[in-house]
């Protein structure tokens, strides 16, 4: 069983401001990193997939770096706005996709 | 076009009877899956299949089966419900499994209520 940590569970942020969030896991036999978000009512999307150490990505507003040989992910969002509200989910890849509980993001007009 | 989509949206019905959840992708994805999101929100696979052969089967009741007719399809049908059942399945593909580079497109999802 791959044990994927998401954290925090939750936060709040206002409009504006930036905010970003962790994703650990363990970090032997690394495959793939993937990122997800999820809006209330609808599917997850994908936002990113990383296979390499020191990776970053970027879209939008959104990046996210990758560190395989610490087991650890990080996703920013920059200049937070309402439409950044959502969960966003963090998955290693494998033998199988195994999903973290993910980070639910509050953006506060 | 609604690339993975799934019927029913909704699902309500009594312990004991049989249902059946579709799922069609269109994007040319050799790789589908179904998922069941936990009262936690937990997203955990349940299956997947690879060219209409299935290469995950978690642990799952055996009232559980998937069916693919076709890489572009994959159904699950639940015999035998139970309270428990109840939930959110989420079918989703991917070209490639998971475990590469391949990101899953999800469906909307199919809430299932067991009275």
């Amino acid at each position: 069983i791959l044990n994927v940590e998401q954290s925090p569970q939750s936060l709040h942020v206002q409009e504006g401001d930036s905010t970003n969030f962790t994703c650990s896991f363990p970090s032997s036999n690394f495959y793939a990193l993937h990122w997800y978000r999820w809006e209330t009512a609808k599917s997850p999307e994908a936002l990113f997939v990383m296979t390499l150490n020191g990776d970053e990505k970027k879209k939008g507003r959104i990046s996210a770096t990758l560190n395989t040989k610490e087991g650890y992910s990080y996703l920013y969002i920059k200049g937070s706005q309402p439409e950044d509200s959502a969960t966003y989910l963090c998955a290693l890849g494998g033998y199988k996709l195994s999903f973290g509980a993910g980070t639910t993001v509050t953006v506060r007009a | 076009d609604t690339a993975v989509s799934q019927t029913p949206k909704y699902l309500v019905t009594q312990m004991g009877n049989d249902k059946s959840i579709k799922c069609e992708q269109n994007l040319g994805h050799d790789t589908m899956y179904w998922y069941k999101q936990d009262s936690k929100k937990f997203l955990k696979i349940m299956f997947s299949y690879n060219n209409k052969e299935l290469i995950i089967n978690e642990t799952v009741p055996n009232r559980f089966s998937p069916k693919s007719p076709d890489k572009a399809h994959l159904n699950l049908h639940i015999n035998s419900l139970e309270l428990g059942d109840s939930a959110v399945y989420f079918c989703a593909s991917s070209q490639g499994v998971s475990g590469n580079t391949g990101e899953l497109f999800f469906g909307e999802g199919s809430r299932l209520t067991v009275l």
